[in-house]
Formats: structure tokens, sequence, C-alpha cells
């Protein structure tokens, strides 16, 4: 596609369900960032993808938390056992390279997750 | 002290006023990037930028790479500039970006 797409666009699950997030990113970006972002906050750094490397997993809070990426392409972050603090609005970007190697990085428009 | 900090943390400006948005940053990177978040919006990529200046439209971004400074400028200000400004510099050890916490511009009109 033209963009980075992100599915569903909205998701309301109960305490304690699981739930997978997708990211569709720019085809032929090798990047890629997920994000999440609570009300009124600014961005928090979850998990990053970079080609065939190990991800960078570092920003998952819990390892409640999981993310994958298939084929260098889709992927999807998974929350197991939601709480009602993983309510926030979850962000994917991606850049053709790393972001930090002079690329612009695009953004999906963002899953907004509540957990009741 | 966070590795990036932006300033002001708010801004209100009447329509037409020449705008500056600050960032600063502790940490060695290998680029700054600057983005725009509309209220319930996307978030939308303006400038990445590792030396010197860069212009589009209505917006100018800089960067000192000595003084570890880069600001945004927005000339003739109008009321759909209004929105969180977000500066973000790639770690230069892992590319790994580190984000101010925002600053919110209101343009009035």
């Amino acid at each position: 596609g033209a963009g980075v797409s992100q599915s569903p666009s909205n998701k309301v699950t109960e305490k304690g369900k699981d739930v997978e997030l997708r990211c569709d990113p720019i085809s032929g970006h090798t990047a890629l960032y997920w994000y999440r972002q609570s009300l009124g906050q600014g961005l928090e750094f979850l998990i990053y993808f970079q080609g065939n490397s190990a991800p960078d997993k570092s920003g998952l809070p819990s390892d409640r938390f999981s993310a994958e990426r298939t084929g260098g392409s889709v992927s999807t972050l998974t929350i197991q056992r939601t709480q009602q603090e993983d309510s926030a609005v979850y962000l994917c970007a991606s850049s053709l390279n790393s972001a930090g190697a002079n690329e612009k990085l695009f953004f999906g428009s963002g899953t907004q997750l509540s957990v009741l | 002290k966070n590795e990036v900090e932006q300033s002001p943390q708010n801004l209100t400006a009447q329509e037409g006023e020449f705008i500056t948005i600050n960032c600063s940053y502790s940490v060695g990177i290998s680029a700054l990037h600057w983005l725009q978040q509309h209220p319930g919006g996307g978030i939308v990529s303006l400038f990445m930028l590792s030396s010197g200046k860069k212009k589009h439209g209505r917006l100018i971004a800089t960067i000192n790479i000595q003084e570890k400074h880069s600001s945004l400028h927005i000339t003739a200000s109008h009321p759909r500039d209004s929105a969180v400004y977000i500066c973000a510099g790639a770690k230069a050890s892992n590319y790994q970006l580190i984000w101010g916490a925002g600053t919110k511009l209101i343009i009035k009109p």
C-alpha cells in the first residue's frame, strides 16, 4: 500500500483477554517500530525491528507484551491478559532503513485500544 | 534530565506570528526528526536532518551539531498549524529514537 496500515483502528476488549494488533509497513521498509501513546502523553517506545537482526525489545513494559515480524514485512503486537493500564493508542512506524540512517519515519494511524 | 528536551511545552500565538520550537539533546545522535501530530490524528514526519538546515513551505528546521540543538520555525503561522510538534533523536549507537515530550502549539485567528 501507499502508507503504513494498522488494524484494527479501534479495539475494545475485556480485562484479561488477549489482543493482537497488526501493522503493515510500507513495502520495502526494513525498519519497523512500535510505540504506544497514552492519553495526553508522549510516545513510549516498545520494540524495534531492523531487517533480519534480532529485535530491540527493550521498551516492552512486561512479559505480557510480545511482537513478531514475519518475513520482514507484517508485524503483530500481542498483548496477553490485558489490563486497564494497557489502554492507549498503539502506533507503528516504518522507514526504508534505520531511522538513524537519514531516513524519514512514516507512521500508521494507530490502533486505539480500550480495556474495560 | 531527559536526553531530549523540548521547549516550550506549550505555545499560544496569533495568526501570522513567527514561531520557534527548540529541541536540545544530550546524547550522540545520527539524525534528528521533527514530527507533527494533530489532535486525534496521526503523526506526520516533517523533517529528518543531520546537519544544516531544511525548508519545506513555511517550515524551516535547523540543527547545530556542536551545540546539540535543533529548532523548528514556522513563518506566517496559521490556525491549521495548531498541533503537537515532536522532536526525536536517533541514537548514534543503536538507532533507537529518543523522543522529546512535544510542544503543543495553538495558533489563534
